[in-house]
């Protein structure tokens, strides 16, 4: 079935500097979604993507969903140690069928 | 106050005992769903449902049952043949939106460790 890779699994990163992690499937997905889960908490929903190509963008946040609807990515400029936490991909499988897989996630630290 | 309450928080218990753990949402959601964290394998699903009475497995529903009596409530029943229980479960909720899926609201968890 479809699968998503998250990379990279872990970054650290230094107060100021930007990350990115990336959300690739091998077929083609009918949307995406991105949740972030703070350290002991539970995952929250930060934003879907649904057409090819769309951007969306949150304050220093931006989610892209790539042309071919296979890939998708999250952009923190200047990153804040309020960013801390595990990013969390998933897509919906299609169909009548409302579950969603979640991609293992990109653990992402900041030292202030 | 909507929302998703999970209890315990914390859960302790002895090999070979079933443990009910539980999950209630007031956001009138039609679909429910529970999951499985462990460390570095993000999240996994264990059951869903979608509508009262009715309910389906998930990709590691080996060990575990559930039940669905009413909207508001969805029990997760880790049952002594599973064999690693210990873990984060994570009980989430969403609406049915057209063909396109409802983002999905999680409530606190319960991490159950069994000694």
């Amino acid at each position: 079935g479809q699968q998503v890779m998250q990379i990279p699994q872990y970054q650290h990163v230094q107060e100021g500097e930007d990350f990115t992690t990336y959300c690739n499937s091998s077929t083609t997905l009918s949307n995406i979604q991105w949740y972030k889960q703070r350290p002991g908490g539970h995952p929250v929903f930060l934003i879907q993507l649904v057409k090819s190509g769309e951007v969306k963008k949150q304050k220093r946040l931006t989610f892209q969903f790539g042309e071919a609807k296979k890939n998708s990515s999250l952009h923190i400029t200047a990153t804040q140690t309020t960013d801390v936490g595990t990013y969390f991909c998933a897509y919906h499988s299609g169909g009548s069928n409302y579950k969603l897989t979640f991609g293992k996630g990109t653990l992402l630290t900041v030292n202030p | 106050d909507g929302g998703i309450t999970q209890s315990p928080k914390y859960l302790f218990r002895k090999e070979g005992q079933n443990v009910t753990l539980s999950c209630e949402q007031n956001l009138n959601h039609d679909a429910m769903y529970w999951y499985r964290q462990d460390p570095g394998q993000g999240l996994r699903l264990i059951y869903y449902s979608q509508i009262v009475n009715d309910f389906q497995k998930g990709d590691i529903a080996e060990g575990y049952s559930v039940s669905r009596e009413k909207k508001e409530s969805f029990p997760l029943t880790v049952t002594s043949a599973q064999k690693n229980p210990t873990a984060f479960y994570l009980c989430a909720s969403s609406g049915l939106a057209g063909g396109l899926t409802d983002t999905q609201y999680f409530g606190p968890g319960t991490r159950l460790t069994v000694l």
